[in-house]
């Protein structure tokens, strides 16, 4: 079945610095999805991409989708405390499923 | 709109009760599914639903069962608790089927934090 890796499971980041965190299927996907969880919240929707080599910006969020649309990215540039939370890519399929990654959980030392 | 709302919030059991976690949603949406959260393995998928009267299983679907008999309500049934089970659980909607890259936005529900002693 389908399977998405997602790294680095940590990441620790000073305030004021950029980081990324990368999403890869073993499968061609249809989509893919975005979601923010805050500690002992629930997974809220960021975004979506759809098309090969789609890129994204929401404010200091930069989304890719790849090429082959097997992997994605998120980049997160000049890192505030509000970005502490985990992220999690998902991957759409035909078959009525979505995939999560494992999560990159992001710390923020002021 | 309340969104997706689920009870109970926290629940202790012991091996081999059985419970219901309820699930429920006010956007008309087609599409629902049950997702566990376990430390370090992000969302695992449990059992989904395309519409009424339709269900089909999941990642992980042992232990557990499901049903739709509305649009509104899809919940989830744990036949005989097991330690393996506690975990953390989601609820979630989407308009549209997932993968169909358009209006597949998963709505999730607060959780439900359950403890299997």
């Amino acid at each position: 079945g389908q399977q998405v890796m997602q790294i680095p499971q940590y990441q620790h980041v000073q305030e004021g610095e950029d980081f990324t965190t990368y999403c890869n299927s073993s499968t061609t996907l249809s989509n893919i999805q975005w979601y923010k969880q805050r500690p002992g919240g629930h997974p809220v929707f960021l975004i979506q991409l759809v098309k090969s080599g789609e890129v994204k910006k929401q404010k200091r969020l930069t989304f890719q989708f790849g090429e082959a649309k097997k992997n994605s990215s998120l980049h997160i540039t000049a890192t505030q405390t509000t970005d502490v939370g985990t992220y999690f890519c998902a991957g759409g399929s035909n078959d009525y499923k979505l995939s999560f990654g494992a999560g990159t959980t992001v710390t923020v030392r002021a | 709109n309340a969104g997706v709302t689920q009870t109970p919030k926290f629940q202790v059991l012991k091996t081999g009760q059985s419970m219901t976690l309820q699930c429920a949603q006010d956007m008309n949406h087609e599409y629902m599914s049950w997702y566990r959260q376990d430390p370090g393995m992000g969302l695992r998928l449990i059992h989904y639903s395309v519409g009424a009267g339709i269900t089909d299983q999941g990642e992980v679907p042992n232990g557990y069962n499901v049903s739709r008999s509305t649009t509104e309500d899809f919940p989830l049934r744990l036949l005989s608790a097991a330690p393996s089970q506690t975990s953390v659980y989601f609820c979630a909607s989407s308009y549209e089927l997932v993968g169909a890259g358009g209006r597949d936005t998963q709505y999730f529900g607060p959780g439900t934090r359950l403890t299997v002693l």
